[in-house]
């Protein structure tokens, strides 16, 4: 049973830079058929999709946070990563890691998610 | 760019009633790439419906979801005490990007 576990920075200081890991476990990141997905959730806000990127490396943006993400992968150690810059107060969250099946483009697993707190 | 927008905001129920959301998207989308999802406080959300109509693994039969075009739906169809969440609609769409609705609110009235 494939499992998705958020880990990553906590407290991030304005301007800074938040990173965060989803490590894979039950399974192989590498894959075909899925991608590998951030999305975060504002306190008592909706959900917002980040981006995502396939095993091969390519990747797709959310085009508002686009200049600020860079999401990779290390098959390697089968997890992706997720990289935001110059952090804000708006940028304090909920940030979940979800796999998404390419067959009908939904979200069928989630990590249980990791609050991070933009504050200096 | 496609928006959802998804109503009622709140809806106030008893257990066992029948609960109806509706998801509508701002220009005609392909049902394929239509889900549904619940969340419950504290908790990731879980993928209930997809392809506009398609129970996930392990979603009871009590859910089903319907719809095309700009307009979606969700049902339940007796309010079980564990369905009071927020359900949010998700569309997968040009320039392979994802967006999700605002979420609509099932409460106990």
């Amino acid at each position: 049973q494939l499992q998705l576990q958020e880990s990553g920075s906590g407290l991030v200081k304005p301007s800074q830079t938040l990173s965060l890991t989803c490590a894979v476990s039950g399974g192989s990141i590498s894959s075909g058929g899925y991608s590998w997905n951030w999305i975060r959730q504002s306190p008592g806000k909706g959900l917002e999709w980040i981006g995502y990127i396939y095993h091969s490396g390519s990747s797709y943006y959310n085009p508002s946070l686009k200049s600020r993400v860079t999401i990779s992968v290390d098959r390697s150690k089968n997890h992706f990563s997720l990289k935001l810059t110059s952090v804000a107060a708006a940028d304090t969250a909920v940030y979940y890691c979800a796999r998404g099946v390419e067959y009908y483009q939904a979200l069928d697993v989630w990590g249980q998610g990791t609050t991070v707190t933009v504050s200096s | 760019e496609i928006v959802l927008t998804q109503s009622p905001g709140t809806l106030s129920l008893s257990p066992g009633e029948r609960a109806t959301l509706s998801c509508r998207a701002s220009q005609s989308v392909s049902s394929n790439y239509l889900a549904w999802y619940q969340q419950k406080p504290g908790q990731a959300p879980r993928l209930l419906i997809y392809g506009a109509s398609s129970r996930a693994t392990g979603i009871p039969d009590r859910f089903s979801g319907s719809g095309s075009g700009t307009d979606f739906t969700l049902t339940i169809s007796r309010l079980e005490p564990e369905d009071f969440a927020v359900y949010y609609c998700q569309h997968y769409g040009t320039s392979s990007l994802f967006t999700f609705g605002p979420g609509t609110k099932v409460d106990i009235k």
